[in-house]
């Protein structure tokens, strides 16, 4: 079955460093995501790709963040200054055009030290 | 912001029976619905899903039922297996819009 696969699954950085957490979606899907979860909060939703842009990002996705799709293939989450408050799971996702592929990476574990 | 709400964060449940895990929404735009299973350390997994056209949607041992009305759904699992220990989200979309939004979670435990 198809997935969607994230690396590193676990990234350690110091603040203020810069972090690229990496996503290969699904080949054929069209739609591309990340999320995160804080311990023991819920998934959140940071930023969604479309068409080689934005389409929708959330208040968390500040300067800091940025995505590319540099290839075609790969799907990047930026960070360029991380804080202490930014460890959390991060979570790629991608679909195709029907909801119901809506489908999560295992993620990427990073800590802020 | 708490447009999607699981009111139990954890539910027990003995193997063989019906689980029932609750899921309220409060904004009426959301036309669509999932259900995702999560393990510690793992991403979420699809389970199933619903359109707001329907009220029923059932695969297997899934079952999740929409109740707009109410602004409620429901994910019935029968029976429930060992394996289906994990933390189950509910998350919601509204039409047009690209991302989805998610409950809390409940943690089901299968006692066997």
């Amino acid at each position: 079955e198809p997935e969607v696969t994230q690396t590193p699954s676990h990234q350690v950085t110091q603040m203020g460093q810069e972090v690229i957490l990496r996503c290969v979606p699904i080949s054929n899907h069209l739609y591309f995501y990340w999320y995160r979860q804080i311990l023991g909060q819920k998934v959140e939703f940071l930023v969604s790709f479309y068409n080689n842009e934005i389409s929708e990002k959330s208040e968390i996705f500040d300067d800091q963040f940025s995505v590319e799709r540099p290839d075609g293939s790969n799907f990047t989450l930026k960070i360029r200054s991380t804080k202490l408050e930014d460890s959390a799971m991060y979570f790629c996702a991608s679909r195709p055009f029907a909801y119901y592929g809506y489908t999560f990476g295992s993620g990427t574990r990073l800590t802020v030290v | 912001d708490q447009q999607v709400k699981q009111n139990s964060p954890s539910l027990s449940v003995q193997e063989g029976r019906i689980s029932i895990l609750n899921c309220d929404y409060t904004n009426s735009m959301f036309d669509y619905f999932l259900w995702y299973k999560k393990y510690p350390a793992e991403g979420p997994t699809f389970l199933i899903s619903i359109s707001s056209i329907k009220d029923k949607n059932e695969d297997g041992r899934f079952t999740v039922f929409l109740n707009k009305s109410a602004k409620h759904l429901s994910l019935h699992i029968v029976p429930s297996q060992p394996g289906d220990s994990a933390v189950y989200f509910c998350a919601a979309s509204g039409q047009g819009a690209q991302k989805l939004v998610f409950g809390q979670g409940t943690r089901l435990t299968i006692n066997p």
